[in-house]
C-alpha cells in the first residue's frame, strides 16, 4: 500500500500563531488529499478535501479562512491552521486516495497542542 | 452515504474470536463495505474490503449476507495488540470519495 508522511508528528504552539501540516504521498501520485480531526476519544471528523491544482472543498461547521489547505502537487497537501487556539487543539490525519485504488491511506496524525 | 451503526465497544480475551457487526440499512447498489483498524494516536489502518458474501484476508474475515444491509468483521484469535478502535465505512470502492467515519467499535482483548 500507499506510504503516507505527515510532518510534524507532534507541535506545540503558542495561541495566535499558525501551525503548517505537511502530508506527503511518498510512492503514488494523489490526487485527492483529505483532512481529518480527532478529538480524544472520538471518531474521526472528515474536514476538508483537496484536489491537487484547485481549491479545497470544505465541510459545513468547518472555517476554510481558519484551516488552510493547498494541494500544489501530487505528492505534497499541506493543512495550516491560522490564529491558533486552545480549542483547535487536537489530532489531525491527511489521508491519500487514487482513482485506481480501493483504499485510502492515512497518515501518522499530527498532534497538535495550542498553549 | 450510508449511516452505519456498530457497537460501541467490546471486550474478549487472549485467543478468542471476535465478531463486530455492523449496521448499514441504506447501503447503495454500488457502495462497498471497508473496515479500518485504529490504534491510540495513530492513523486508520486498512483491514479488509468486500462487496457481497465473504472475504478473507491474513488479518481478518469479512461477513456479507445476501441482502447487504450489515456485516461481521471476524478477527480469529485476537490478542493484545488487536486492542483498539474498529471502524466500518460504507462507499464506492477508493476513488476520490470521501470517507465518513461512525463512532467505531472499542475493542478491548484482556489477558
Amino acid at each position: 500500500g500507499a506510504v503516507v508522511s505527515q510532518h510534524p508528528s507532534r507541535v506545540i504552539c503558542k495561541s495566535g500563531t499558525s501551525v503548517k501540516i505537511e502530508c506527503r504521498s511518498l510512492d503514488f501520485q494523489a490526487t485527492t488529499m483529505f483532512w481529518y480531526r480527532q478529538f480524544p476519544k472520538k471518531s474521526l471528523m472528515l474536514m476538508a478535501t483537496s484536489n491537487e491544482g484547485s481549491k479545497a472543498t470544505y465541510e459545513q461547521g468547518v472555517e476554510k479562512d481558519k484551516f488552510l489547505i493547498n494541494h500544489a502537487s501530487l505528492t505534497l497537501s499541506t493543512l495550516t491552521v491560522t490564529s491558533a487556539h486552545p480549542e483547535d487543539s487536537s489530532f489531525y490525519i491527511c489521508s491519500v486516495a487514487s482513482g485506481m485504488n480501493t483504499e485510502a491511506f492515512f497518515g501518522q496524525g499530527t498532534r497538535l497542542t495550542v498553549v | 452515504l450510508a449511516k452505519t451503526t456498530q457497537p460501541i465497544s467490546m471486550d474478549s480475551y487472549e485467543g478468542q474470536e471476535v465478531n463486530i457487526t455492523c449496521s448499514h440499512n441504506n447501503i447503495a447498489t454500488n457502495d462497498y463495505i471497508t473496515w479500518y483498524q485504529q490504534f491510540p494516536s495513530q492513523g486508520p489502518r486498512f483491514i479488509i474490503q468486500g462487496y457481497k458474501t465473504k472475504v478473507t484476508n491474513e488479518v481478518a474475515s469479512l461477513f456479507i449476507p445476501a441482502d447487504r444491509k450489515s456485516s461481521t468483521l471476524s478477527l480469529p484469535r485476537v490478542s493484545l495488540s488487536d486492542t483498539a478502535v474498529y471502524y466500518c465505512l460504507v462507499g464506492l470502492a477508493g476513488g476520490y470519495n470521501k470517507l465518513i467515519f461512525g463512532a467505531g467499535t472499542r475493542l478491548a482483548v484482556h489477558p
